[in-house]
């Protein structure tokens, strides 16, 4: 498996601009979380996703955040409009059922100017 | 509410020892730990779920003290390649929410 794929890797956009992260996870991993991390606040969880529905979204810090995984597959996080407050970068992760390890997507870089 | 790691940053030499140590304020079921380098995603080093076990990964080996609510990480005769920064990720029971701690920065120098 190519591990959990995040796209793009670097994104630039400008305040108020629609931006969309995409993830694939590891394919028979159940359990699929957002992470957003910056020097101030270290790794927040944002949401997670159970066998594709969302079990906690309360890291998502205002409703122009939004994240959805339609499949097993794929999950996207948006932010609409974005902020220069925005930038950080997002990280997908997927475990497989139980307590094991995490694995990390390389995650996107986002620079809202 | 995300556990809080010890210290902050720490510098060494080469073959030195280091403890980082991950305090949570919830009742936890289990600990993780990762290792990150800059501009790299989080790699995984080990898991411990309740029950006090200590495990071992190489030359780094890590305790779970579930009813202090903490975890320790020990790193033994530390290599360059050990700097980074350490994230201990932890979940309570029945969820697999991982919140993960503020971060330790290492640094170990020749």
């Amino acid at each position: 498996d190519a591990g959990v794929i995040q796209s793009p890797r670097h994104e630039v956009t400008e305040m108020g601009q629609e931006v969309t992260l995409r993830c694939k996870p590891i394919s028979g991993h159940n359990s699929l979380f957002w992470y957003r991390q910056t020097m101030m606040r270290g790794l927040e969880l944002l949401i997670y996703f159970n066998n594709n529905v969302p079990i906690d979204d309360s890291g998502m810090p205002e409703d122009r955040f939004s994240a959805k995984m339609p499949n097993a597959s794929f999950s996207t996080l948006k932010i609409q409009p974005s902020e220069p407050r925005d930038s950080a970068v997002y990280f997908c992760a997927s475990i497989s059922d139980g307590n094991t390890e995490a694995f990390f997507g390389q995650g996107t870089r986002l620079t809202v100017v | 509410q995300q556990p809080v790691q010890s210290p902050q940053a720490v510098i060494l030499r080469e073959g030195e020892d280091a403890v980082i140590n991950c305090s949570s304020s919830k009742a936890l079921y289990s600990v993780h730990w990762y290792r990150q380098k800059h501009g790299e995603a989080p790699v995984f080093l080990m898991i411990l779920l309740k029950g006090g076990e200590q495990k071992g990964h190489e030359k780094i080996s890590a305790s779970f003290n579930e009813k202090k609510q903490q975890s320790s990480l020990y790193l033994t005769a530390s290599q360059l390649s050990y700097s980074g920064t350490y994230f201990c990720g932890t979940a309570t029971s029945g969820t697999y929410k991982y919140i993960f701690g503020t971060g330790t920065r290492l640094k170990v120098l020749a």
